[in-house]
């Protein structure tokens, strides 16, 4: 049973520019969030996605938008991008219900230069 | 707003010894987890905790939760080199999940 994927595993990017990450969940979940981690921080919640709509935000201006499909794969997507950006984009998922175990991806590694 | 504060950030010890890490958070919750990070990688969960009183021990890691004071512990018994990582608490209110800033464990041998 493969757990959360993503994809890409790393990625340079230059500042203004656009990028896409992509994230498959864990089989039998239908939940999916995002996460920011910088270097030496703990990760920060970007959304989360269920039956396709996001259901929550965290403290992310609107540069930060995502999208979730029927299948229940997800995406991240980032415009303008700015330097500060670069971190460690992990994706969660879960089933549905609050007290459910979260399990998340190795991550896609994003550099802004 | 929810806060979650771990401490200490930063833990060296020698093996065979035991030690705690502690997570304070600022508001009610209805569920509070542990994680472990290896550099360069993802989060494995340890511990999901779900109301007041609740244990639970995997190995030489124990963790527990007391909703009153809003503080988890998570436990090492006799550490060994292996369990060196970085360990996340995060405290789950509605759908969001607000992490820690994490304690890095370097453990001695």
């Amino acid at each position: 049973d493969a757990g959360v994927t993503q994809s890409p595993t790393h990625l340079i990017k230059t500042r203004g520019q656009q990028v896409t990450l992509r994230c498959s969940p864990k089989s039998g979940h239908d939940t999916v969030s995002w996460y920011q981690q910088a270097l030496g921080q703990g990760p920060q919640f970007i959304f989360q996605y269920y039956e396709e709509e996001e259901r929550q935000r965290g403290n992310f201006p609107d540069r930060f938008s995502g999208h979730q499909f029927p299948n229940y794969s997800s995406e991240l997507n980032v415009n303008a991008l700015l330097l500060g950006d670069s971190a460690l984009y992990l994706c969660a998922s879960r089933t549905d219900g609050s007290g459910n175990t979260i399990y998340f991806g190795e991550g896609s590694w994003l550099t802004v230069v | 707003e929810l806060k979650v504060e771990q401490n200490p950030l930063f833990l060296s010890m020698q093996e065979g010894k035991n030690y705690t890490i502690y997570c304070n958070y600022s508001t009610t919750s209805d569920r509070l987890y542990w994680y472990r990070q290896d550099p360069g990688k993802s989060l494995e969960s340890l511990f999901v905790l779900l109301s007041n009183g609740a244990v639970k021990q995997e190995g030489r890691l124990m963790a527990s939760l007391d909703t009153k004071a809003r503080l988890s512990t998570l436990h090492i018994t006799a550490a060994v080199h292996d369990l060196s990582a970085t360990y996340f608490c995060a405290v789950g209110r509605d759908d969001k999940i607000i992490f820690g800033k994490g304690t890095r464990l370097h453990i001695l041998p």
